[in-house]
């Protein structure tokens, strides 16, 4: 069954670093989307990606977070400059078209830790 | 932001006994999805509510859609130590916004 990869799937970095956390979406999917989960927390969404561009993005997703898809198979999030606060496991998803009733499929996320 | 509440935050049961939680919204829904999150794990799609009144059934899991359609429940009966996770809600306004989840404990 086709899935969702994510690498690395973990990553200590120091304050002020950047990061990029990088996934494969699933091989004929459209849509993609970046996510974060704050231990213990609920799932928050980040961003949307379309046609290699934003589509919607969180308030969370500020100046210092990037997406790109810099080949037709990878799909990357970017932190510039890495806070404290940063600290989350980060999941990936894609699904295959804009409809609702299309799932998201997520992938087994990257567990990022800023010192 | 658009919100959606879920209750209980956490639920502890025996091995046998149901449950469930209950997602409210103060906005008309679309559709609504539901996820299970194992410890440790990543969330994984349950099914999609979209019609008013929509009951859907896996197993021993009993999803429903309100209504109108501002409030959803997932119920398991005879819960099994294998139920063990965090079940999340979720809707979608072009973003998707999960529930806080409610955390499942069963003990065997």
């Amino acid at each position: 069954e086709p899935e969702v990869t994510q690498t690395p799937s973990h990553q200590v970095t120091q304050m002020g670093q950047e990061v990029i956390l990088r996934c494969v979406p699933i091989s004929n999917h459209l849509y993609f989307y970046w996510y974060r989960q704050i231990l213990g927390q609920k799932v928050e969404f980040l961003v949307s990606f379309y046609n290699n561009e934003i589509s919607e993005k969180s308030e969370i997703f500020d100046d210092q977070f990037s997406v790109e898809r810099p080949d037709g198979s990878n799909f990357t999030l970017k932190i510039r400059s890495t806070k404290l606060e940063d600290s989350a496991m980060y999941f990936c998803a894609s699904k295959g078209t804009r409809f609702f009733q299309e799932t998201q499929y997520f992938g087994p996320g990257t567990r990022l830790l800023v010192l | 932001g658009q919100q959606v509440m879920q209750i209980p935050q956490y639920q502890h049961v025996q091995e046998g006994e149901d449950f469930t939680t209950y997602c409210n919204s103060s906005t008309t829904l679309s559709n609504i999805q539901w996820y299970k999150q194992r410890p440790g794990g990543h969330p994984v799609f349950l099914i999609q509510l979209v019609k008013s009144g929509e009951v859907k059934k896996q197993k021993r899991l009993t999803f429903q859609f309100g209504e109108a359609k501002k409030n959803s429940s997932l119920h398991i009966t005879a819960t099994q130590t294998t139920d063990v996770g965090t079940y999340f809600c979720a809707v979608n306004f072009n973003k998707f916004y999960f529930g806080s989840g409610t955390k499942l404990n069963v003990k065997p």
